[in-house]
């Protein structure tokens, strides 16, 4: 079975500080991963994704994440962070042979002036 | 903007009724995803379609149904409405149906029951 877990539903950072949004997967096999931002009244919107080849993926808005195998993780960070990205943060998981993708409870990130 | 469609934007409406959600795919996509949002569950996947055919089913209450048309427009229906019903209904669309291709959200449809 497929699940997905995001520590912590609520981090704090102050504008310019390092963010880091934790993403852990429970797999048989390696999926594919993704991470989803969502901001007030809108619908979620792909930040990146993980399919195969280069572990550390970059994806839009400065964001970056890690799949690391060995640890089932799938941490998703920005070196600095900007008023703007102020948001919930959802990762998700979806098996290479199946159809429905597993989202996590979803972190709330605040940023602090 | 994703290219996927909801209809309509808010709904209010009481307990024991029965509302329509419209979603229209991006262009090309075959599959169609629906999902709940709420305070207390999270993102809650309820079904998929495929060209037409149900693909999987997650979390869909009996009182839920849906349904993809030859136009790939899809359809979820609600019925006996009750308060815990009021979320978020996102619909979400993806190229095909087993590859990696991430889902596109809409803008959701806030549906509040009375």
């Amino acid at each position: 079975a497929q699940s997905v877990t995001q520590l912590g539903s609520h981090v704090s950072v102050s504008e310019g500080a390092l963010v880091l949004l934790r993403c852990n997967y429970s797999s048989s096999v390696p999926p594919y991963l993704f991470w989803y931002v969502q901001y007030p009244n809108q619908g979620l919107q792909l930040l990146l994704k993980y399919t195969t080849g280069a572990t550390l993926v970059k994806g839009i808005n400065g964001f970056e994440a890690e799949f690391k195998k060995s640890e089932t993780s799938f941490h998703l960070t920005k070196p600095s962070a900007h008023m703007s990205d102020a948001a919930e943060y959802f990762c998700a998981v979806r098996r290479n042979t199946g159809n429905q993708f597993y989202f996590g409870t979803g972190t709330s990130l605040t940023v602090i002036p | 903007d994703s290219g996927v469609t909801q209809t309509p934007k808010h709904l209010i409406t009481a307990t024991g009724q029965r509302v329509t959600l419209r979603c229209s795919p991006r262009s090309g996509d075959l599959s169609v995803y629906w999902y709940q949002q709420s305070l207390d569950q999270g993102l809650q996947f309820l079904i998929q379609y495929y060209n037409g055919e149900e693909r999987a089913k997650g979390n869909i209450l009996e009182r839920f149904s849906a349904q993809q048309f030859p136009d790939l427009h899809s359809e979820l229906n609600l019925s006996s409405l009750e308060l815990g019903d009021s979320a978020l209904y996102f619909c979400a669309s993806s190229r095909d149906r087993g590859s990696y291709n991430e889902q596109f959200f809409g803008p959701g449809t806030r549906l509040t029951v009375l």
